[in-house]
């Protein structure tokens, strides 16, 4: 079984400051891992995956993630955060195994961010 | 590309109702998921197909539900004698192969009163 833990409920930023958000996952297996985000009403968006290779992940808008696998976490950050960051964040893990299953989300992280 | 649709966008019905959504997938992708999302928490797997075949189905798809992609293409699924615990954001997302960058779409929300 696997799972996923966000650290946090809600993070509040200034606007040009770091953005973090932490991820610790669960798997019996080599992991592949996901930050997606989500916009009021919206579907989910994909981020950043990381499957396997190099262990900083670049994603769109800015984003990166660094896999951990000594800590088990895969961390999202941004250097500075804008106004249009702001949404809900939602880190996911899936199994390498060859297996089907669907992807295992954390309860998300909602960002705010402070002008 | 047009990506990931579903239909009804919204959807209000009466408790003990049938309802059905529809998804349709980016069209060169063989692997369909759904999943639930409720107030205040990530979504949560419900079933899967790959093309016309339904492979998984979580232990959170009562009897009430049910999953059909019939010919591989889009897929639907439907909710017998909804109840009110079935209010939720129901996703479809799709994706072409076994690295599991899923596409989702933008949501069907139920509500029943």
């Amino acid at each position: 079984a696997q799972s996923v833990t966000q650290l946090g409920s809600h993070v509040s930023v200034s606007e040009g400051a770091l953005v973090l958000l932490r991820c610790n996952y669960s798997s019996s297996v080599p992991p592949y891992l996901f930050w997606y985000v989500q916009y009021p009403n919206q579907g989910l968006q994909l981020l950043l995956k990381y499957t396997t290779g190099a262990t900083l992940v670049k994603g769109i808008n800015g984003f990166e993630a660094e896999f951990k696998k000594s800590e088990t976490s895969f961390h999202l950050t941004k250097p500075s955060a804008h106004m249009s960051d702001a949404a809900e964040y939602f880190c996911a893990v899936a199994s390498s195994g060859g297996g089907a299953d669907g992807l295992t989300f954390g309860k998300g992280t909602h960002l705010i961010i402070q002008p | 590309d047009t990506g990931v649709s579903q239909d009804p966008r919204h959807k209000i019905t009466k408790r003990g109702q049938n309802v059905t959504f529809r998804c349709d997938p980016i069209s060169e992708h063989n692997r369909l998921y759904w999943y639930r999302q409720t107030l205040g928490q990530g979504p949560e797997f419900l079933t899967y197909f790959q093309n016309e075949a339904q492979l998984e189905k979580s232990r959170l798809l009562s009897d009430r539900f049910s999953a059909e992609r019939p010919k591989g293409s889009f897929s639907t699924l439907e909710i017998q004698r909804t109840e009110q615990g079935d209010s939720a954001m129901y996703l479809c997302a799709s994706c072409l192969g076994p690295y599991y960058e899923q596409y989702f779409g933008p949501g069907t929300r139920l509500t029943v009163t």
